[in-house]
């Protein structure tokens, strides 16, 4: 069965340390991969995304995210939190490259950050 | 680019009242968007894709005929609510793919039955 698994539910870290959010993933064909985050009461922003090629993939707002096909995970990262980094974050699988496909969102992981 | 509006941010109606919920891609032509439902603290779940000019199709366990899909032209979704009920109150997020790009997101629809 298709899936994403986002294992940890809350996660708090302090301003400036560094981030890392896992995902791991069930697909039967070649996933597509992306990241997405959620402010309170808004729609969702597209962090970063991975198609082929580099598995190691930049995004927006300083974050980066490596595909690793040997573990199926699709980790979020970022070296120094900033406070207006909490929000919730879904890790996300589709199967198509141009998205006409859907997606299969992971549970959400919610980022507090204390000063 | 790639803007999604979605239209109302919040709509607080009474039990049995019908409520339509756009979703409109502002600069880019999108021939399919998503409708998603959203419960607190929890995922996004698909309810529906919607395809310009053709039916929308639905996920297992949503009542088409309670949530009304119209996607009559390449800028505009539609989603109503039928008879709405306490039950039916939620997040509902709507969703649109420009060409060769991931979905874009709208922000959202908080809606509350009484």
């Amino acid at each position: 069965a298709q899936s994403v698994t986002q294992p940890d539910i809350h996660i708090t870290v302090s301003e400036g340390a560094s981030l890392e959010l896992r995902c791991n993933y069930s697909y039967g064909a070649t996933p597509y991969l992306f990241w997405y985050v959620q402010s309170p009461g808004q729609g969702l922003q597209l962090l970063l995304k991975y198609f082929s090629g580099d598995t190691l993939v930049q995004g927006i707002k300083g974050f980066e995210a490596e595909f690793k096909r040997s573990q199926s995970s699709f980790n979020l990262r970022k070296p120094s939190v900033h406070w207006s980094d909490a929000a919730e974050y879904f890790c996300a699988v589709g199967a198509q490259r141009n998205q006409g496909g859907k997606l299969i969102f992971g549970q959400g992981t919610e980022l507090s950050v204390k000063p | 680019g790639a803007v999604v509006s979605q239209h109302p941010s919040w709509v607080i109606c009474k039990s049995g009242t019908s409520v339509k919920i756009e979703c409109r891609s502002l600069d880019f032509q999108a021939t399919t968007m998503f409708w998603y439902r959203q419960f607190p603290k929890q995922s996004l779940m698909l309810m529906a894709t919607s395809n310009e000019g053709s039916k929308a199709t639905y996920e297992q366990g949503v009542e088409k005929d309670k949530f009304l899909i119209n996607h009559a032209s390449l800028t505009l979704s539609t989603l109503t609510v039928t008879s709405a009920h306490p039950e039916d109150s939620s997040f509902y997020i709507c969703s649109a793919v420009p060409i060769n790009q991931p979905q874009h997101f709208g922000d959202g629809t908080r809606l509350s039955i009484l």
